[in-house]
């Protein structure tokens, strides 16, 4: 079974603090994700990683960046967090990149 | 743009109902389509998915979905739902990237 964990489930961050979201997979998986899940607007790709040191922009990238420094970790950082950042983040990996997502629990974010 | 959209944002039904709920999208190459499930308090998970073949394809639980290709639908249904189905669940889209509908939340009252 694939297993992907995130580091925290709840946090609370105030507003202009750096927030560091982290993400680990166990099964060897090339793809790694960042959504954020918000009510009526679904999930959001913030960025994505095809491989270790490589990244992308998603959607909604701006505020954000990423680090992958090993293929297990996929790290998410809010560099001056403000109180529209308050979410569902949520980590996911992939075999390949059109197959099947596993989902991390989620961390939900609040900023104040 | 690629584009999901998920027309029941709450569906309320008694058990034993039957379910159908909508999902189209806009992409004009060969995608691949998922349905996935986020039961209170737990992690999303794969109920189903379509790559290629049979475009009706049958996931965990009873549950089971319709690729139409000509109306870009990719309907979920099932005969009969459980109070155990309560949940929200999200359609999405893999053509150039993956892409999630808002979602559909699901009340079974017992």
């Amino acid at each position: 079974d694939v297993k992907v964990t995130q580091s925290s489930r709840y946090l609370v961050k105030r507003t202009g603090e750096k927030v560091f979201l982290e993400c680990v997979q166990d099964m060897d998986h090339e793809n790694m994700f960042w959504y954020r899940q918000d009510p009526g607007l679904g999930l959001r790709l913030i960025y994505f990683s095809y491989d270790v040191k490589m990244k992308e922009k998603g959607d909604i990238p701006e505020g954000y960046s990423v680090s992958r420094e090993k293929k297990e970790r996929f790290s998410l950082i809010l560099e001056s967090a403000s109180t529209n950042q308050t979410s569902m983040y949520l980590c996911a990996s992939s075999l390949f990149p059109p197959d099947t997502q596993y989902f991390g629990p989620g961390t939900r974010l609040t900023v104040l | 743009a690629q584009s999901v959209s998920q027309h029941n944002h709450h569906v309320i039904l008694s058990e034993a109902a039957s379910l159908e709920l909508g999902c189209n999208y806009s992409y004009g190459g060969t995608v691949n389509l998922f349905w996935y499930v986020q039961y209170p308090g737990q992690h999303l998970q794969l109920l189903l998915k379509y790559f290629s073949g049979d475009p009706l394809v049958k996931g965990i639980k009873g549950f089971e979905a319709e690729f139409i290709k000509s109306k870009f639908s990719f309907n979920l249904r099932k005969p009969s739902v459980q109070w155990s189905d309560t949940a929200e669940y999200f359609c999405a889209v893999n053509g150039n990237d993956m892409r999630f509908g808002a979602g559909t939340r699901l009340t079974v009252k017992p």
